[in-house]
């Protein structure tokens, strides 16, 4: 079946310690974003891709970087995380047009310690 | 700013009996709108969305939504509910001026009684 799949689902990383969450897909969708989303909030957009052209949210951390190097893959770089950098990470991607319905990962846990 | 509001935490309902979960937004012009379903350590499933046309949109596992523009409301609804059901709803916008922006609610938490 075409999905998407995040790795690790958990991920336990230490204060300051640079992290990298991995995103791949088999719908060879145009657009992959990345959200995060804390424990009873609303996904919070970070960024997004449409095909190589790179769109950074206003508010989303310099901490907080991306990287595509194809159509499948997409990967979530935390430099320097912080205790509130805590939360579920979510990927999803969309075929490319803006009316287009987003189709989600499971999400990776992240947990600072 | 641009909003969306899903006013109740929670949604309490009778297996059987017909369940609403409420939204609104405030974003100007005339965005897309989205359902979406999120269970237990699982990422959000897509339900149904409104682009233009009929007010009424159907979507997955019997569910409908009701677009009010006027209201500016976007309220999921379904004849009988299924305690299978029970699960964690997002409403979501998208401007059609911005992209691929998507701007999700806080969520409602569905409870369905057997």
């Amino acid at each position: 079946d075409a999905m998407v799949i995040q790795n690790p689902r958990y991920q336990v990383t230490q204060f300051g310690k640079p992290v990298t969450l991995s995103c791949s897909q088999t719908l060879n969708h145009n657009v992959m974003y990345w959200y995060q989303q804390k424990s009873s909030q609303a996904p919070k957009l970070l960024f997004h891709y449409y095909d190589k052209d790179f769109n950074n949210e206003a508010d989303t951390p310099d901490n907080f970087q991306s990287r595509r190097p194809n159509t499948s893959f997409c990967f979530l770089d935390i430099r320097s995380p912080g205790l509130g950098d805590a939360a579920m990470y979510l990927c999803a991607t969309s075929r490319g047009d803006s009316n287009d319905e987003q189709f989600f990962g499971p999400g990776t846990r992240l947990t600072v310690l | 700013a641009q909003s969306v509001a899903q006013p109740e935490d929670q949604v309490n309902v009778a297996e059987g009996n017909p369940l609403t979960v409420k939204c609104t937004y405030s974003v100007s012009g005339n965005p897309y709108l989205f359902w979406y379903v999120q269970y237990p350590n699982r990422g959000l499933q897509f339900l149904l969305k409104y682009i233009t046309g009929d007010n009424l949109v159907k979507g997955s596992y019997g569910f409908e939504a009701e677009f009010n523009k006027s209201q500016t409301s976007f309220h999921l609804k379904k004849p009988s509910a299924l305690v299978s059901d029970s699960a964690l709803y997002f409403c979501a916008v998208r401007p059609q001026t911005g992209g691929f922006k998507t701007i999700f609610g806080a969520g409602t938490r569905l409870f369905v009684k057997a």
